[in-house]
């Protein structure tokens, strides 16, 4: 079982540049999430998706957008890349409410707005 | 607010020390779980333990336990005798009044010196 699988691991933007972060799960979960960790400051919700067609704003959603076409896909999409967007982004997954069941996550995506 | 409070930030100790990770928790929920996630120095987050508010029993998993008092909205984390592999950081993660995610507090960092 792959789990929670993100690419890329590493990327680097310029300002301005647009970029899609993909996050795939193969458990059939049904609630899917992105978060984003800055140093010290633990993780920040950006969006979340209680399932297909169904998306959510979190804490942090400016500059960010998602989709939910598939049960298995959860893609970011970073439109004109800002500095303030350098950050490490996890994708996480859960079969019932994250509440409930805890989170499963992807190993992270390290993300460089330069 | 809703809070997640990790008072210690950063804690370093010699191998085969004890060591507890405090976690203060505010929640308007009667029943809920609480989660600790670990975050080692290769980046991923990794769960360990997802406690419900009805059981107050304390859990011990090798040398992890877990000590979870709903009177003083507490779940502390212990590890005793611990290895230089326990170098990380935690974090405590308890849900969101009124949804199903959950919120991380800004996690402690342990290092554990040889």
């Amino acid at each position: 079982n792959a789990g929670v699988t993100q690419t890329p691991k590493f990327r680097i933007l310029k300002i301005g540049q647009s970029m899609t972060l993909q996050c795939t799960q193969d458990m059939n979960h049904n609630y899917m999430y992105w978060y984003r960790q800055d140093p010290g400051m633990g993780l920040k919700l950006i969006y979340y998706s209680v399932g297909a067609g169904i998306t959510d704003k979190g804490e942090v959603p400016n500059g960010y957008n998602v989709s939910r076409s598939t049960t298995e896909d959860f893609p970011l999409r970073l439109e004109l890349a800002a500095p303030s967007q350098t950050s490490v982004y996890f994708c996480a997954s859960s079969y019932g409410p994250g509440k409930v069941d805890g989170y499963t996550f992807g190993s992270g995506t390290r993300l460089t707005v330069v | 607010a809703q809070k997640v409070t990790q008072a210690q930030t950063e804690i370093s100790v010699v191998e085969k020390e004890d060591v507890t990770l405090d976690c203060v928790y505010e929640t308007r929920d009667t029943t809920y779980y609480l989660f600790w996630y670990k975050q080692p120095p290769s980046g991923e987050l990794v769960f360990l333990i997802r406690r419900n508010s009805f059981d107050e029993q304390n859990e011990i998993s090798g040398r992890y336990s877990w000590n979870f008092q709903k009177s003083t909205s507490s779940f502390n984390f212990t590890i005793t005798a611990s290895q230089v592999v326990d170098s990380a950081v935690y974090f405590c993660a308890r849900p969101m009044n009124r949804d199903d995610k959950i919120i991380f507090g800004k996690g402690t960092r342990l290092h554990i010196l040889p």
